[in-house]
């Protein structure tokens, strides 16, 4: 089954220790991005990735960093969380370029106290 | 920050109706519209992509793409309880490799 997965799906952290949100796709997509959506701030792009090794910022980069070692996997990392970056998350996947159909992973939603 | 602007809502219409939701957007260089449902705590479902003008239809949905307006819109026909869930409207930004979100439009089909 065609899909993008992520991990974990609920967490509840501390204010300050770094944290890994996983995202893998098995649809052979070149396009990848991470989303933060947030009540009446709708989705806002965090980062995104046109290819392996090829990462760029989106509109809300601060406080994130992403890694594309391989072209399935896309992880988020937080280095030092802090309460402002509750939210729900979302990976992205598309074929081509960014401006194609993107194919959302779950969610994860995240706690930071 | 190029704009895609959708009413809030909330939209009820009643069960078996046509809903009608509304997009316009501000890039008058996009190529690529998209409608994604989107239920309470779940991610966003592609339901339909529109490229050119005109209407494109699905089963009970039809997207409708009008370039000169900057409009584009979703109708679902016969609409069902399930349809109640939030549509968000998004266009490709042009000479960036980003979609644009709206907000979100939240729909209610009330039995």
């Amino acid at each position: 089954e065609a899909q993008v997965t992520q991990n974990p799906r609920y967490l509840i952290t501390v204010t300050g220790k770094k944290l890994t949100v996983t995202c893998s796709q098995n649809m052979n997509h070149e396009y990848m991005s991470w989303y933060r959506q947030d009540p009446g701030l709708g989705l806002r792009q965090i980062y995104y990735s046109m290819n392996v090794e090829v990462t760029d910022k989106g509109d809300v980069p601060e406080g994130y960093k992403v890694s594309r070692k391989e072209k399935r996997n896309f992880p988020l990392i937080l280095e030092s969380p802090s309460p402002n970056q509750t939210s729900l998350y979302f990976c992205a996947s598309s074929f081509g370029q960014g401006g194609y159909e993107q194919y959302f992973g779950p969610g994860t939603r995240l706690t930071v106290t | 920050q190029k704009e895609v602007e959708q009413n809030s809502g909330p939209l009820s219409v009643p069960e078996g109706a046509i809903a009608s939701l509304n997009c316009t957007y501000s890039d008058r260089g996009s190529q690529s519209f998209f409608w994604y449902r989107q239920y309470s705590g779940k991610s966003p479902e592609l339901i339909m992509s529109i490229y050119s003008n005109g209407d494109k239809e699905d089963g009970r949905f039809t997207a409708q793409l009008n370039k000169a307006s900057q409009y584009v819109s979703l109708l679902i026909r016969d609409s069902q309880p399930s349809d109640s869930a939030t549509y968000l409207c998004a266009v490709n930004e042009s000479g960036a490799q980003k979609l644009v979100f709206g907000q979100g439009t939240r729909l209610t089909i009330n039995p």
